[in-house]
């Protein structure tokens, strides 16, 4: 069973472009969740995906956008990128029909922005 | 508005001394209540999930347990490799809310 992946795991970029960011879900996984975390602080909820719809946004702008693909795996993608945005991007999978509760994170994406 | 709050911010332990890490929560539709230890450049590793007041749960050399307002987590005679950041997270309508953590250091 292969866990949460995600890529790239390191990036750097100047503000003003935008970035995509990926995530291969846990097996039998249909529900994706992104997760923001600055240095020093908590992650913080972007939003989550379910049947390849948006189902729930935290505070962020709408230029933070996503994306999930049959298989379960889904993207982030930021725009007009700003200094404030740089941070460890977590993605995170679960079972929605389980409800275990469980929600297992990958490793993150370090995004750079200057 | 949910909030969750914990306390230490930092905490400095000897190896084998024991002590608690407290998780302050209100948190609308609560729908549990996750732990989850984060090492540095990591992502966070799951830990436990509590879902009721009184509810209790152990792993090796922690054990986590809940109120209907706060939940604690007892780290009993840590080792150096328990060094960690722990954070706790309220679960609410299909998301998780973070502490901002505590980071524990470990000591020989």
């Amino acid at each position: 069973e292969t866990g949460v992946t995600q890529s790239p795991t390191h990036l750097i970029k100047t503000r003003g472009q935008q970035v995509t960011l990926r995530c291969s879900s846990q097996s039998g996984h249909n529900t994706v969740s992104w997760y923001q975390q600055a240095l020093g602080q908590g992650p913080q909820f972007i939003f989550q995906y379910y049947r390849e719809e948006e189902n729930g946004r935290g505070n962020f702008p709408p230029r933070f956008s996503g994306l999930q693909f049959p298989n379960y795996s889904s993207e982030l993608n930021v725009n007009a990128l700003e200094l404030d945005d740089s941070a460890l991007y977590l993605c995170a999978s679960r079972d929605r029909n389980r409800d275990t509760g469980e929600l297992f994170f990958g490793e993150g994406s370090r995004l750079t922005v200057l | 508005e949910d909030q969750v709050t914990q306390s230490p911010e930092a905490l400095r332990l000897q190896e084998g001394e024991s002590s608690s890490l407290n998780c302050s929560y209100t948190v609308s539709g609560l729908r549990g209540l996750f732990w989850y230890r984060q090492d540095p450049g990591k992502g966070p590793e799951f830990l436990f999930t509590l879902y009721s007041a009184g509810e209790e749960k152990e792993k090796e050399r922690l054990k986590a347990t809940l109120t209907k307002k706060e939940s604690f987590l007892h780290i009993t005679a840590p080792k150096p490799e328990d060094s960690a950041t722990y954070l706790c997270a309220p679960r609410g309508t299909d998301k998780l809310i973070f502490g901002t953590g505590t980071r524990l250091q470990v000591f020989p």
